[in-house]
């Protein structure tokens, strides 16, 4: 199976940097990846697919990228309600399988 | 607009069977397929499992021997069935729905916690 790995764990930043997340696949696969964020005590809410289309309604400020093993989530310039927990989705063809989640607090 | 939500006991004794059902309201469960997604406490998350409407299913290799889930479409519903649970088994249990099998989770309920406890 394919392990999804983020990082970093942790990513400590301020209103109005530009920050990026990674999500590296353990093997090679086919571009399948889904971004979320979610709030605590909040379900996941999906943000970006297959790995650089916004859903409707998502600011601009996101953007996605990557192909092969390493995908990125950039946020261009943070807003105050972009503090949350990011994480990577991936679908094989048979399975669901999520990284393990970057926290992006405030510095 | 469409609504997910959950319910079922909040505690299950360990080796007891947890049950859950998502009510699907503003909206039909046909068309869609609907998962479950699991949550521990602090933790990631697990996909658990996918029905679709015409009842076909799809579960985690890593749950699969103790997993059922079903779908009554008079009711708009689908349930979760996990079986002879553990301590580790205790997370915050999410419903969620999708256009395809291998399209993205568009709509999810606002979770509840199941404790495994004696």
């Amino acid at each position: 199976d394919i392990q999804m790995t983020q990082s970093p764990s942790t990513l400590s930043a301020s209103v109005g940097d530009r920050v990026t997340f990674t999500c590296r696949a353990s093997q090679n696969f086919n571009n399948w990846l889904a971004w979320y964020q979610q709030k605590p005590g909040k379900a996941p809410k999906f943000l970006i697919y297959r790995p650089s289309s916004l859903k409707s309604g998502v600011p601009s400020r996101f953007s996605g990228s990557g192909s092969g093993t390493e995908f990125t989530l950039t946020i261009g310039s943070l807003q105050p309600d972009d503090f949350a927990t990011y994480y990577c989705q991936h679908f094989n063809g048979y399975q669901y399988t999520f990284g393990q989640g970057t926290k992006l607090e405030i510095k | 607009q469409v609504q997910l939500q959950e319910s079922g006991p909040g505690l299950v004794k360990p080796s007891e069977t947890l049950s859950l059902t998502c009510t699907v309201s503003g909206g039909s469960i046909h068309n869609f397929y609907w998962s479950w997604i699991r949550q521990p406490p602090g933790k990631g998350l697990q996909w658990i499992g996918t029905i679709s409407s015409s009842g076909n299913t799809t579960y985690n290799p890593s749950l699969k021997s103790r997993v059922t889930i079903s779908l009554d479409t008079s009711k708009n519903q689908f349930s979760l069935n996990l079986r002879s649970v553990t301590a580790a088994d205790t997370a915050f249990h999410f419903c969620a729905r999708h256009v395809s099998f291998g399209g993205v989770f568009d709509c999810w309920g606002q979770g509840i916690l199941v404790t495994v406890s004696s």
